[in-house]
């Protein structure tokens, strides 16, 4: 699997715009971009993913880039409930075996202030 | 509503006393894995299965088993648990067609004494 790199945290205002960055420069052209969040211990959610368009859902935006290299996740109103630690991850699109797998790196700890 | 249900939630035991601790999915999925989650190491996969009758070692399998005798269920054995499996760990389940998504449980946090 592609490695990502994430900052290891961000701060954004309540009610603002959320922009998390993610690396994963050595992308296949077979691999997805994922987001999951983990709020506190809780089980990580499925934010999104994409392969190399945009994507949006009632949750956030993800923005990829055109060489796929790097990604965005927005959240775009942050609320407190939205502190939380955000991984991004590359998974191959074909979910056979060891593929399935999701590798989670160390994420981004993103707090919401008021 | 889709649910990955784990139980129990949480349990103490003490070394050598074998439990299981239990995983259903209602969405019908093909994929089912657990994951533990430990501190500065992050989520590590331990057993996956792709369906029924098929499972697979992941990234730290030793001390568990697993089985899949039935597609919604994906029980996870510790045989004979010691202090180094305290842990907080994560089923999780997923369709196999390209991209789908993976879901996961609540968390069962298992402490060894």
């Amino acid at each position: 699997d592609a490695k990502t790199t994430q900052p290891p945290s961000m701060d954004c205002a309540e009610g603002r715009a959320a922009n998390l960055p993610c690396n994963h420069s050595t992308i296949s052209g077979n691999e997805y971009v994922y987001w999951y969040r983990q709020i506190h211990s809780q089980g990580p959610q499925y934010i999104i993913h994409g392969l190399k368009n945009n994507e949006t859902n009632e949750m956030a935006s993800l923005i990829i880039t055109e060489d796929r290299k790097s990604s965005t996740l927005i959240l775009p109103h942050a609320t407190l409930r939205d502190t939380a630690v955000y991984y991004c991850i590359v998974r191959f699109r074909i979910n056979t075996g060891t593929a399935s797998k999701l590798t989670f790196g160390t994420g981004t700890r993103l707090q919401v202030t008021l | 509503e889709a649910q990955v249900t784990q139980n129990p939630r949480y349990l103490i035991t003490v070394t050598g006393k074998k439990l299981t601790v239990t995983c259903s999915q209602n969405m019908n999925h093909e994929y089912m894995s657990w994951y533990r989650q430990d501190p500065g190491l992050g989520l590590r996969q331990i057993y996956y299965s792709m369906n029924v009758e098929v499972t697979d070692k992941g990234d730290v399998p030793e001390g568990y088993k697993v089985s899949r005798k039935e597609k919604r269920n994906f029980p996870l054995i510790l045989e004979s648990p010691s202090p180094n499996q305290t842990s907080l760990y994560f089923c999780a389940s997923g369709g196999t067609l390209s991209g789908n998504t993976i879901y996961f449980g609540e968390g069962s946090w298992l402490t060894v004494v």
